[in-house]
This record gives structure tokens, C-alpha cells and sequence, in this order.
């Protein structure tokens, strides 16, 4: 079965453009959690979907945005960006359901911003 | 809120050495505990987890024990392998329904030979 697959792999972005990552899960999972990696910060939530509805938020700006459409896919969006904003972004799936724990997560897509 | 906090790196080890990286915890409730690897370049692979006290997690010769008494989910390993160098992350999941993960700091693992 494919893992979590995540594109870009790479950007570079220019402070104030906009952004778009996606990331497709394993076939079944319904679950779609986003993190956001950084030296300073390590490992933070952003947020989670389930069924095209995100169900829980972390501690960012309104800038950092997010959907998920019917067949799962997710796609997280950053809108004028800030140099702050360089990280490696990751997607996890999850196949949802009573006593599935496990997150699975993708490469990551390394954002750089400029 | 919901931390781990986990044993600082980074850690360097011969090889067919022991192998213990501290976690512990604070959360209300029996959250999940979780160990994840990553390794240069790659995103976070579960290594093993636990989700309820006294429970072992085991996978690959790694072992970690959810000891709910000390709040802890020490990882250890019993002889380690040039293969097992890595960044170790700590993470729980709260017992309430949030499916976010919260995450320690990490720790750099580096295996000599």
C-alpha cells in the first residue's frame, strides 16, 4: 500500500507571496493532520481534518489555512508568507476509527521562504 | 496544556552499546504515548507505542514501557546498530478525542563503529 505522499518536495518562496502544499493520504485513511517542523519551535499541530471538516486547530496565525476534499486529500495553504514561516511542513494520515492511534506521516515538503 | 519532554541530545554510542533516551510526560488522564524516528531528509516513522499504562511498546529490538506512577516512556535499546543513528521524537496523544500529536524536543542519536 502507498504511504502518505506529499508535494512539493521543495519550494522557495519570496516574503508576501502565498502558497499552496498538498498532501494525499494512504488509501482508506480519512483522518488528515498537518505539522509544522522548525529548528527553534520542533514538531507543532496546525490542524486536523476529518470528512472535508477540520476538528481541531493549533496555536497559528489565521494566515495558515487548510481543506480536505472528498477523497481525502488535504491541502494546507500559507498566505503572505513571512521569512518565520521557513519550515518543513508534514502530513499525516490516520484511517480513523475506534482505537486507530496510529499517524502515519509523508516526506514532508520544505518550504523556504526569502 | 499537554508537554513531553525528552532526555537532551544529541547522544553518541558505539555500536552494540545500550541505548536509553528519557521521556516523560504531563497530561491529564491516560493519554497515548508514542516513539517516532526520523532519519536524514525523511519525514516521522512510529517506531512503537503504548496507550495504556503498563503497556510495552516494541518494534525493531526498541522497547519502551508506559509507566503511568513516574510519567515516563523511557526508550531503550539493548545493543545498537551503525543503522539505528537518527533523531528520536517523544510524542503523546491526549486521552480527550484530539487526535493532535504533541511532541518532545527530539534527540539526535548518532551510532559510531
Amino acid at each position: 500500500k502507498a504511504g502518505v505522499t506529499q508535494t512539493p518536495r521543495y519550494l522557495i518562496k519570496t516574503r508576501g507571496q502565498q502558497v499552496t502544499l498538498s498532501c494525499s493520504p494512504i488509501s482508506g485513511h480519512r483522518s488528515v493532520s498537518w505539522y509544522q517542523q522548525t529548528p527553534g519551535q520542533g514538531l507543532q499541530f496546525l490542524f486536523e481534518y476529518f470528512s472535508e471538516t477540520q476538528r481541531n486547530k493549533g496555536n497559528f496565525p489565521g494566515r495558515f489555512s487548510g481543506r480536505q476534499f472528498s477523497n481525502s486529500r488535504s491541502e494546507m495553504n500559507v498566505s503572505t508568507l513571512e521569512l518565520g514561516d521557513s519550515a518543513l511542513y508534514l502530513c499525516a494520515s490516520r484511517l480513523a476509527g475506534v482505537g486507530s492511534y496510529e499517524q502515519y506521516f509523508g516526506p514532508g515538503t520544505r518550504l523556504t521562504v526569502t | 496544556g499537554d508537554s513531553v519532554t525528552q532526555m537532551e541530545g544529541p547522544v553518541t554510542l558505539s555500536e552494540e552499546a545500550f541505548l536509553t533516551i528519557n521521556c516523560t510526560y504531563t497530561a491529564t488522564g491516560y493519554p497515548s504515548l508514542f516513539w517516532y524516528v526520523q532519519y536524514p531528509g525523511e519525514g516521522l516513522q512510529l517506531l512503537l507505542k503504548a496507550t495504556k499504562a503498563d503497556d510495552k511498546g516494541s518494534n525493531k529490538g526498541f522497547e519502551a514501557t508506559y509507566r503511568k506512577e513516574t510519567t515516563s516512556f523511557h526508550l531503550e535499546k539493548g545493543s545498537v546498530q551503525v543503522s539505528d543513528s537518527a533523531v528520536y521524537f517523544c510524542a503523546l496523544r491526549d486521552s480527550r478525542g484530539n487526535e493532535k500529536l504533541t511532541f518532545g524536543t527530539g534527540t539526535r542519536l548518532t551510532i559510531i563503529p
